[in-house]
């Protein structure tokens, strides 16, 4: 059964700062992982998917790796901002099955 | 892009009442929608499967008679809470396959969800 785990919990930085988040997955045969956003109250907004060939996507100052074999991902912001202050969703999933998701890490970015 | 709709995005209802949410693919058929949740403070959760045609499969610890899921479209899945309980009370999101043409690709898209608070 896969399972996901993400690292830290929560993270509290000053502006400015660039950071990683990591994500890691027990099933290393995944079909794609994917890094979601989720404002307070909010649904899910997408920020960067890549499949089990790729490597990496960036998207502005995001930049998401993909380690298949060790079961490892992580994000990285650059340059953080306050409105990038949310929490980050990992989730993964295997061809035709539903996305297993982690428990998040709460990002706060003081101004 | 593809585009999955909620409806309604929120909803309040009584303990004891009965409430449906709708999930939409826009643009895509879907035959298969998964319905998650997530409570305050937790990650999502996959509640079920549902294929259009076809019942619904459960995860573990999910009642199925309370919970009922019709996939009579391939472009719509309904999430009915049946005698709805203040421990009901979560956010429910769906999510549509999109196989593209003959299976030429596997995306899923999420909706915006469905807040249910019961009182």
């Amino acid at each position: 059964k896969q399972e996901v785990t993400q690292i830290p919990a929560a993270l509290s930085v000053p502006e400015g700062e660039n950071l990683v988040l990591n994500c890691s997955f027990t099933d290393s045969a995944i079909y794609n992982l994917q890094w979601f956003r989720q404002d307070p109250g909010k649904g899910l907004t997408s920020l960067l998917l890549i499949q089990s060939s790729q490597r990496e996507q960036t998207s502005g100052r995001l930049n998401a790796s993909l380690d298949k074999s060790s079961g490892r991902s992580t994000l990285y912001i650059a340059a953080s901002q306050p409105g990038d202050s949310a929490t980050y969703l990992c989730a993964v999933n295997n061809y035709g099955q539903n996305f297993v998701f982690g428990p998040g890490t709460r990002l706060s970015v003081l101004p | 892009g593809a585009v999955v709709s909620q409806h309604p995005s929120r909803v309040i209802c009584k303990s004891g009442t009965s409430v449906k949410i709708e999930c939409r693919s826009l643009d895509f058929q879907a035959t298969t929608m998964f319905w998650y949740r997530q409570f305050p403070k937790q990650s999502l959760m996959l509640m079920a499967t549902s294929n259009e045609g076809s019942k619904a499969t459960y995860e573990q610890g999910v009642e199925k008679d309370k919970f009922l899921i019709n996939h009579a479209s391939l472009t719509l899945s309904t999430l009915t809470v049946t005698s709805a309980h203040p421990e009901d009370s979560s956010f429910y999101i769906c999510s549509a396959r999109d196989l593209g043409l003959a299976g030429s690709k596997d995306t899923q898209y999420f909706g915006p969800g469905t807040r249910l608070t019961v009182l």
